[in-house]
């Protein structure tokens, strides 16, 4: 099974900074990585797909990249609403996901 | 518009067989494949398996032996059957629409206790 290390666990950001969050996995998973958010209480929201590819009604201020085994998503100019846990998903095979970050205001 | 819903009881017995059920709507399961995830309190999410829209299932190697996904296509229905229940299951179970999950449902929060 491919392993996913996620960094990391949390972040402190103020509103407008560009945070970023780092998923490394234990093979090469040829861009198959997602993204998502979610917030207390509710169900995970998809943000990203195939490591750049924006969903339908994703803010452009969202961003992923990377490549092979390496991996980042950033948010340019936090906003309020970006407060969340967010967690990276490979599956280029069996899926598996990124232990989650957790973006809090500083 | 898509939806998925989860059911099944709250309270489960440790050594005892959870048995839920999602119910989808909006799509049609012969066409799309849905996933099992789960997410104990305060912790991150499993991905435990999913049936693919030709029926085939796979499943999350470290639970493959206590796990089992079926449907019935024409109650729009997929079932999760897992065994051998210990405290560590309790979690909040989601189903999915698809291998990279977009939709899900609201999840059903299953508590192993005796």
């Amino acid at each position: 099974d491919i392993q996913v290390t996620q960094s990391p666990p949390s972040l402190s950001a103020s509103l407008g900074d560009t945070v970023t969050i780092t998923c490394q996995t234990s093979q090469n998973i040829n861009k198959y990585i997602a993204w998502y958010q979610q917030k207390p209480g509710e169900a995970p929201r998809l943000l990203i797909r195939y490591t750049s590819t924006l969903e339908s009604g994703t803010p452009s201020r969202f961003s992923g990249s990377g490549s092979g085994r390496d991996y980042s998503f950033s948010i340019n100019n936090v906003e309020s609403d970006d407060i969340a846990r967010y967690y990276c998903l490979q599956y280029v095979n069996l899926p598996t996901f990124g232990g989650g970050t957790k973006l809090e205001l500083k | 518009q898509v939806q998925l819903k989860e059911s099944g009881p709250g309270l489960v017995q440790p050594s005892q067989t959870l048995s839920l059920t999602c119910t989808v709507s909006g799509l049609s399961l012969t066409n799309t494949s849905v996933s099992w995830i789960r997410q104990p309190p305060g912790k991150g999410l499993e991905w435990m398996g999913l049936i693919w829209s030709n029926g085939v299932t796979d499943y999350n190697s470290t639970i493959k032996s206590r796990l089992s996904i079926s449907r019935d296509t024409s109650k729009s229905q997929v079932f999760l059957k897992m065994n051998s229940l210990q405290t560590e299951d309790t979690a909040m179970y989601f189903c999915a629409r698809s291998w990279v999950p977009d939709y899900w449902g609201q999840g059903v929060m299953v508590t192993v206790s005796s």
